[in-house]
């Protein structure tokens, strides 16, 4: 099956940083793909929607200036959260789709956990 | 409003026995229906996918979902549950929309010997 990877698993940054997370499709090229915010014991939350070349679509509540995502390529898309706060602190979640149609499947990768002191 | 509620936020069954974890949605358009299972480092695994056709899915690892419409439900099964069934589960739907899904809050499974 169609793989996605995220790069790192997880990371510590001080208050103040950015930090960048990669999400790759390892297997398949993925016009469009979706970050994900997870908190504990709770579902995931539909941050943005990144399409390959073009800007990213956020949803409601998403600060875009604070949640940077660029879709490069075919097989990657980075989300970075700049000047990150304690409040940021969380698991971030990405997929990708294997097509545009409406029956594509999306595949998740397997997250990165952040926490920022 | 579009949502998906899993009303069951803990579940534990004996190893044997079987399964039910309910999903109900709210939607308005057509319904595509997923779902998904995440275990702990592990990235969420598609279990199985409803779009249309056969109301009763089949999906992977022996489970199965029934989509009822009147019911606006989509509650998955399993027969008789494995140790290694217990993970979080997340139902979710989508539709017209680009892809993007809309999950449910999850239901824990653990799995008693």
């Amino acid at each position: 099956g169609a793989v996605v990877s995220q790069h790192p698993s997880w990371v510590i940054c001080k208050s103040g940083t950015s930090v960048k997370i990669e999400c790759r499709s390892l297997d398949f090229q993925a016009t469009t793909m979706f970050w994900y915010r997870q908190f504990p014991k709770q579902s995931l939350m539909l941050m943005a929607t990144s399409n390959e070349g073009s800007k990213a679509t956020y949803e409601q509540g998403v600060e875009k200036d604070k949640f940077l995502i660029n879709h490069a390529s075919l097989t990657l898309s980075t989300l970075t959260v700049t000047s990150a706060h304690p409040e940021d602190s969380s698991f971030y979640i990405c997929s990708a789709r294997t097509g545009q149609g409406v029956t594509d499947t999306q595949y998740f990768g397997p997250g990165t956990r952040l926490t920022v002191l | 409003a579009q949502s998906v509620t899993q009303p069951d936020i803990h579940i534990t069954v004996s190893e044997g026995a079987s399964l039910e974890l309910r999903c109900n949605y709210s939607y308005g358009a057509t319904p595509y229906l997923f779902w998904y299972v995440q275990s702990p480092g592990q990235g969420l695994q598609l279990l199985l996918k409803y779009f249309s056709g056969d109301t009763l899915v089949q999906g992977i690892k022996g489970f199965e979902a029934e989509f009822k419409r009147s019911q606006s439900s989509f509650n998955l099964r399993k027969p008789s549950v494995h140790w290694s069934d217990a993970a979080e589960y997340f139902c979710a739907v989508g539709g017209n929309q680009g892809g993007k899904l809309i999950f449910g809050q999850g239901t824990e499974l653990s799995v008693k010997p």
